[in-house]
């Protein structure tokens, strides 16, 4: 099983949809974050969790809500996904040096 | 404004010679930078971490070198493979956020095609 497991892989919804992406990580560590990726732009902090009870937000937060539900798991809410949502996100863990990423999901807002 | 810049036309070499990509940045004062390769569609992965106070750092055919004078990072791949075609993000470290824990803000990345 990898470190960190996204769901889903790939996704298409229409705009207004509230849309659910998830993250669980078997590595035990107390920081999570998530990314969007754009092409051009690079990868851009959303939000990020340093232990169950914190919840902090990123460079680009808006439109977007997180829930760490335990230790493993932190999913990312899109409320009213709109098509700049577009995008491949990823879920990160981190402790220590290195950040471990998950395979992603390609979020696609028509 | 911050910024960090990698460059963005893709560096085409042949097996076997040297590869070096370029991180620059601009009002930081990272505490460290790493260096991730990406595969089309799937997540970074950690390469090398370099610490503010080191020189250069090694490992394996990978060689890193910050200067903080320069604001700048070179990533070296020695006697390069095809299998290291890729993209490669440099990455900073600011400063511990408080709590212990560590915000990473990456570059946009430099595509490498390593050519037989």
């Amino acid at each position: 099983d990898a470190d960190v497991t996204q769901t889903p892989r790939n996704r298409i919804t229409k705009t207004g949809k509230r849309i659910m992406l998830e993250c669980s990580q078997t590595k035990g560590h107390d920081r999570m974050y998530w990314y969007r990726q754009d092409p051009g732009l690079g990868l851009r902090l959303i939000y990020y969790s340093f232990d169950v009870k914190d919840i902090n937000k990123g460079e680009i937060s808006d439109g977007y809500s997180v829930s760490r539900q335990a230790q493993a798991k932190f999913s990312l809410s899109l409320e009213s996904a709109i098509p700049n949502q577009t995008a491949l996100y990823f879920c990160a863990t981190s402790e220590g040096e290195g950040y471990t990423f998950g395979s992603g999901t390609r979020l696609t807002v028509v | 404004s911050q910024k960090i810049e990698q460059n963005s036309e893709a560096l085409n070499i042949q097996e076997g010679k040297t590869a070096t990509l370029t991180c620059n940045y601009t009002n930081y004062s990272p505490a460290y930078l790493q260096w991730y390769r990406q595969d089309p569609g799937r997540g970074p992965v950690f390469l090398l971490l370099i610490r503010e106070n080191e020189k250069e750092k090694r490992k394996e055919r990978l060689k890193v070198t910050f200067d903080t004078t320069l604001k700048q990072s070179l990533f070296h791949i020695t006697a390069s493979q095809p299998a290291d075609s890729a993209t490669y993000l440099c990455a900073l470290v600011v400063g511990w956020v408080t709590g212990g824990g560590n915000k990473l803000t990456f570059g946009t990345g430099t595509q490498l095609k390593v050519e037989l």
